[in-house]
């Protein structure tokens, strides 16, 4: 089955700084990969998503970018702010609607 | 429109009780997930359902854990008897067809079992 990897656990960055959290999955059928965001004690919320027919998506400062190839996708938070601590979760999924999350990265914005 | 509903929010109970989850998920989503999310992991898929149909269940441990959703809308999810390990939050989200994929979650249901 799928297993998705993401790195690293736990990221410290610096205010107005960029953050960059990776994962690796392994199944090539796996199309569709979401990001989540779960602040403490709250839920997990879909905050950005990329399909396989693309390759980078965009959206005002979070962007993700797809190599399907290498099966590895990132996403990237521009000019961090303190609202963006919280837990980073990737996650992939088949056509049949599967979806398998990575263990999360804790993102700490430093002031 | 109302987002995918858990109750209760907090459940504690005594190793060996049992104890049972509900979740309604949001209207028109034909997909139901529950996930087990242990402390600082990500969410685990237990069981998916496609309307009233359980079509991935091979990681609900079946010896002890039941679930139903019995006219494809409001789902409960069942442990019994607890045990110590299944302190977790309990997930449920759903998806709606044709956004395959797109799983909205709900507050969940944090068990702990003393």
């Amino acid at each position: 089955g799928e297993n998705v990897e993401q790195h690293p656990s736990t990221l410290s960055v610096q205010e107005g700084d960029s953050a960059v959290i990776k994962c690796t999955y392994s199944d090539s059928a796996s199309n569709y990969f979401p990001w989540y965001k779960q602040e403490l004690g709250k839920r997990p919320q879909l905050i950005i998503d990329i399909r396989s027919n693309v390759g980078e998506k965009k959206d005002q400062r979070i962007a993700v970018t797809l190599n399907k190839t290498a099966k590895h996708f990132s996403l990237h938070i521009t000019e961090t702010q303190p609202e963006d601590s919280a837990v980073y979760f990737c996650a992939a999924s088949h056509r049949d609607d599967k979806i398998i999350f990575g263990k999360g990265t804790r993102l700490h914005i430093l002031p | 429109e109302a987002g995918v509903v858990q109750s209760p929010r907090y459940k504690i109970i005594e190793k060996k009780q049992p104890v049972a989850f509900w979740c309604n998920p949001i209207s028109g989503h034909n997909t139901l997930y529950w996930y087990r999310q242990n402390l600082g992991q990500g969410p685990e898929l237990l069981i998916r359902y496609e309307n009233e149909e359980a079509v991935d269940d091979s990681q609900l441990p079946k010896d002890r854990f039941s679930a139903e959703r019995l006219k494809g809308v409001d789902s409960t999810l069942k442990i019994q008897p607890a045990e110590l390990g299944d302190s977790a939050v309990y997930l449920c989200a759903s998806s709606s067809p044709g956004r395959q994929g797109e799983a909205f979650f709900g507050q969940g249901t944090r068990l702990t079992v003393v």
